[in-house]
């Protein structure tokens, strides 16, 4: 059974710029949520998808957005990146109906 | 909406020696909580979950925790630490938003195992 994959595993970019983080749910998993967690703290969540739509948002403005393909794989964008926005972005993938959320190993995003 | 308190910011333990790092949650309706490690440089990992049951919950790597509804905490144990259980360790509730079934996590507790 494959994990949940992630890529790129490293990214910098400058201020300004947009990005595109890419994630693979676990097999049988059409959940996918997306956390950033700052250097220090405990991850924050961002955005779910389940059956291509979001269901669900955290504190994040709309340059955040995301997708979910039919396979159940996501994707997320961040456009006009800040420095704050420095961090390790990570994906989750659950079954249907499931609180059980799987990690994947994430993407460490840097923004100079 | 949850929160999560976990009361050290960092534990220094000896090798061999018991640990035990706490977490409160915020809520009183029913919960459900996990324990996640993260090692340097890695994703997180699920050490254990409660969803319902016996409140002694058994994970991975000799790890487990009590829920206790009363105190609403979550505290994990180990008898027994080795050098490897060097790590970050997360306590997380779940928590409906929107429809959304997210985790919301504590600071974080460093454990630091020394020789």
């Amino acid at each position: 059974e494959t994990g949940v994959t992630q890529s790129p595993t490293h990214l910098i970019k400058t201020r300004g710029q947009q990005v595109t983080l890419r994630c693979s749910s676990q097999s049988g998993h059409n959940t996918v949520s997306w956390y950033q967690q700052a250097l220090g703290q405990g991850p924050q969540f961002i955005f779910q998808y389940y059956r291509e739509e979001e269901n669900g948002r955290g504190n994040f403005p709309p340059r955040f957005s995301g997708l979910q393909f039919p396979n159940y794989s996501s994707e997320l964008n961040v456009n006009a990146l800040e420095l704050d926005d420095s961090a390790l972005y990570l994906c989750a993938s659950s079954e249907p109906t499931r609180s059980t959320q799987y990690f994947g190993p994430g993407t460490r995003l840097t923004v100079l | 909406a949850q929160s999560v308190t976990q009361l050290d910011s960092q534990v220094p333990v000896f090798e061999e020696a018991p640990v035990e790092l706490r977490c409160n949650y915020s809520s009183s309706v029913s919960v459900y909580l996990f324990w996640y490690v993260q090692y340097p440089n890695q994703g997180l990992q699920l050490l254990l979950k409660y969803l319902s049951g016996s409140t002694l919950v058994k994970g991975i790597n000799g790890f487990e925790a009590e829920f206790n509804k009363s105190q609403t905490s979550f505290h994990l144990r180990k008898p027994s630490v080795h050098i490897s259980d060097t790590a970050e360790y997360f306590c997380a509730v779940s928590d409906l938003l929107q429809g959304a079934q997210k985790l919301v996590f504590g600071q974080g507790t460093r454990l630091t195992i020394n020789p």
